[in-house]
């Protein structure tokens, strides 16, 4: 299985933008998605498919694909926006879902100033 | 509206076994895996496994082959997740989620003398 790394904390202030990386060690990278969690909540979807916007999700939020770096972007970051995010990808080796095993970055902590 | 209900809290002692459920309505159960995630406390997401509700077939995380088995009923759309031999680092909120959408609010397993 292969490895997601994310920067353990960002810090913005308000109205500023805010990126978090999500960095793959596999050769071949699978589409990714992008949860934000707020404390005693469950994890939301705010990006998947690297770049495609859940409906209710705000437009200030964005992603982005290089190499195997993938990117969530907050245009500006609201105090609102200030929760743990993280990046999720599969692990297969198959054709069909069969012999695919999912992977969780390590999160960040979105700190607004 | 897709939702996805787990069962109540949880205490056990090390040693023992806890069997999560997780029933789900608003949409076929039989056509989406389910997947089960863990986030202990004041740590990330782990993901544990899936499960294919069609047919019963799973697959594990490496960190808990031998210890998780996920089963399912049809007849009531629901899903469980059983862990065994509790250590107290299990203590934890186990999610069912949907991937990526819809996520259960957790059950709260806590491992303690």
């Amino acid at each position: 299985s292969y490895e997601l790394t994310q920067p353990p904390s960002v810090s913005v202030s308000p109205g500023q933008t805010a990126r978090i990386t999500c960095s793959a060690d596999a050769l071949t990278r699978q589409f990714s998605y992008w949860y934000q969690q707020k404390p005693g909540q469950a994890p939301v979807l705010v990006i998947f498919k690297d770049t495609e916007r859940p409906s209710g999700i705000p437009a200030r939020f964005s992603g982005s694909t290089s190499g195997r770096t993938v990117t969530l972007t907050i245009r500006g970051v609201q105090a609102e926006d200030e929760a743990d995010y993280y990046c999720q990808s599969v692990d297969t080796s198959a054709a069909d879902f069969s012999d695919t095993y999912v992977v969780f970055g390590g999160g960040t902590k979105l700190t607004v100033l | 509206q897709v939702q996805l209900v787990h069962s109540g809290a949880e205490v056990k002692k090390p040693g023992a076994s806890v069997k999560v459920s997780c029933k789900a309505s608003g949409y076929i159960f039989s056509d989406y895996y389910m997947h089960w995630v863990r986030q202990a406390p004041g740590r990330g997401l782990e993901w544990m496994g899936w499960i294919n509700p069609k047919n019963g077939d799973t697959k594990y995380a490496q960190n808990f082959e031998g210890r998780v088995t996920m089963t399912r009923d049809t007849s009531i759309s629901t899903v469980y997740m059983e862990l065994r031999s509790l250590r107290s680092d299990d203590t934890a909120i186990y999610y069912c989620a949907r991937l990526s959408e819809y996520w259960g609010q957790g059950t709260l397993v806590t491992v303690s003398s």
